[in-house]
């Protein structure tokens, strides 16, 4: 049974930088698919922010692009991301979930719980 | 377009068949999956593929797609299902590897 945990800091200042690390168990990052970032407002939908695949080569959302750093760190099973210069806009829940990624379809298909990171002073 | 649009809401009685649609110019290139999500729960995948279940989803959940439109159908709603609904796909423009819908509010009855 394949389960991610998200772990990191739930306030982070206006400017800075939101930092998330999401640990993986019962599968080997290492053997494949893609792992991902989703993120989701208080009371709104969801966002897809990036993805990363298990050699390290990483796609984001264009509209996040420049302020996203998506890192994947096989020997601990584990993959990150950093949000720079957040603002209260990035408020959300984060997600970190498993990405299926072929020819002709796209999905998420197992999720962590979830973490809120909450930007303010 | 990096856009999939979702009815905002949708109320069925128990029982009774609901169909959830999501419209969106890459649907006629990829297929949608379909995720359920309760309040203060992360998102569950239901659908993916051209019509398939994860396991453990009931098979009252079905999906299906015709040009610009994918759907999915709960025949037999029930209390259970109220959930908040969302569809995911690609960007058709390659620029999105994953865009979620605006997401439907499922009310059962």
């Amino acid at each position: 049974q394949v389960q991610l945990q998200e772990s990191g800091p739930g306030l982070v200042k206006p400017s800075e930088t939101l930092s998330l690390t999401c640990a993986v168990s019962g599968y080997s990052i290492s053997s494949g698919y893609y792992w991902g970032w989703i993120r989701q407002p208080p009371g709104k939908g969801l966002e897809w922010i990036g993805s990363i695949y298990h050699s390290g080569s990483t796609y984001y959302n264009p509209s996040l692009k420049s302020r996203v750093t998506i890192s994947v760190d096989t020997s601990k099973n584990q993959f990150s991301l950093k949000l720079s210069s957040v603002t209260a806009a990035d408020t959300a829940v984060y997600y970190c979930a498993r990405h299926v990624l072929n020819s002709a379809a796209t999905y998420f298909d197992y999720w962590g719980q979830g973490t809120l990171v909450t930007v303010s002073s | 377009s990096s856009e999939l649009t979702q009815d905002p809401a949708v109320s069925v009685a128990l029982g009774q068949t609901v169909r959830i649609t999501c419209q969106g110019d890459s649907l006629r290139s990829y297929y949608a999956s379909w995720y359920q999500q309760k309040p203060g729960q992360a998102p569950v995948l239901v659908i993916y593929g051209k019509n398939n279940r994860p396991s453990g989803i009931p098979d009252r959940f079905s999906g299906s797609s015709s040009g610009n439109t994918a759907s999915l159908t709960i025949t037999g709603a029930q209390a259970e299902d109220e959930a908040d609904y969302y569809c995911n796909s690609r960007d058709s423009s390659g620029n999105h590897l994953a865009v979620f819908g605006t997401g439907t509010k499922v009310t059962v009855l």
